[in-house]
């Protein structure tokens, strides 16, 4: 069965950097995109961009542009996320999805915590 | 970019009841691409609805998606214990993907 594995909560001080990791299973992870999208304290989620598996192209949402990089690892079948100059509002759980053509997220990572705070 | 508009922001029905959430957006949603989300405290989303309409793989049949264009519905026919939860629609027709700010439907 498909499954995305999330690394563990982050806790950062202002202006640093956290890369997070999420490790797939249970397809082949070429064949597919990870979108990775957040959600902060009680608020809707948001989007934060796209990597395809495949060739490593991207498109971030511009919010973040500057300040994210996604990569992947098809050896070892995992997807990066990385975010810096992290501020107080960057605190929030941070989820990658597969996606999939039409279908959209099918199968979502069980989140990872990070925590911006001084 | 597409703004998503939920509504009601919170619904209060019992068990056995029928509940239709609501999802407007600001432009067209390109190829309907529209889907619908259900999602639990200190969980992630779970997809249920894709393309305004497909149920995806495994979601009861009392979940259904309709509409087209700006407007879209979630309905489910009769609530069951386990359906009350945070609803959210987003659109993936055109980027930024975004996302409603969500239905909570609440035990009456």
């Amino acid at each position: 069965q498909v499954q995305l594995v999330q690394s563990g909560a982050e806790v950062e001080k202002p202006g640093a950097s956290v890369k997070v990791s999420c490790k797939a299973s249970g397809y082949t992870f070429t064949n597919y995109g990870i979108s990775w999208v957040r959600q902060a304290p009680g608020q809707r989620l948001e989007w934060v961009g796209w990597i395809s598996a495949y060739n490593g192209i991207t498109n971030y949402a511009q919010n973040f542009q500057g300040r994210v990089t996604m990569t992947t690892d098809t050896s070892t079948s995992t997807a990066y996320m990385e975010l810096r100059s992290l501020r107080s509002d960057d605190t929030a759980v941070y989820y990658c999805a597969r996606e999939q053509q039409l279908v959209g997220l099918q199968h979502w990572g069980q989140g990872t915590l990070v925590t911006v705070s001084s | 970019e597409n703004v998503l508009t939920q509504s009601p922001g919170t619904l209060s029905l019992s068990p056995g009841e029928r509940a239709t959430l609501s999802c407007r957006a600001s432009q067209s949603v390109s190829s309907n691409y529209l889907a619908w989300f259900q999602q639990k405290p200190g969980q992630a989303p779970r997809l249920l609805i894709y393309g305004a309409s497909s149920r995806a793989t495994g979601i009861p049949d009392r979940f259904s998606g309709s509409g087209s264009g700006t407007d879209f519905t979630l309905t489910i026919s009769r609530l069951e214990p386990e359906d009350f939860a945070v609803y959210y629609c987003q659109q993936y027709g055109s980027s930024p993907y975004t996302f409603g700010q969500g239905t909570k439907l609440e035990i009456k």
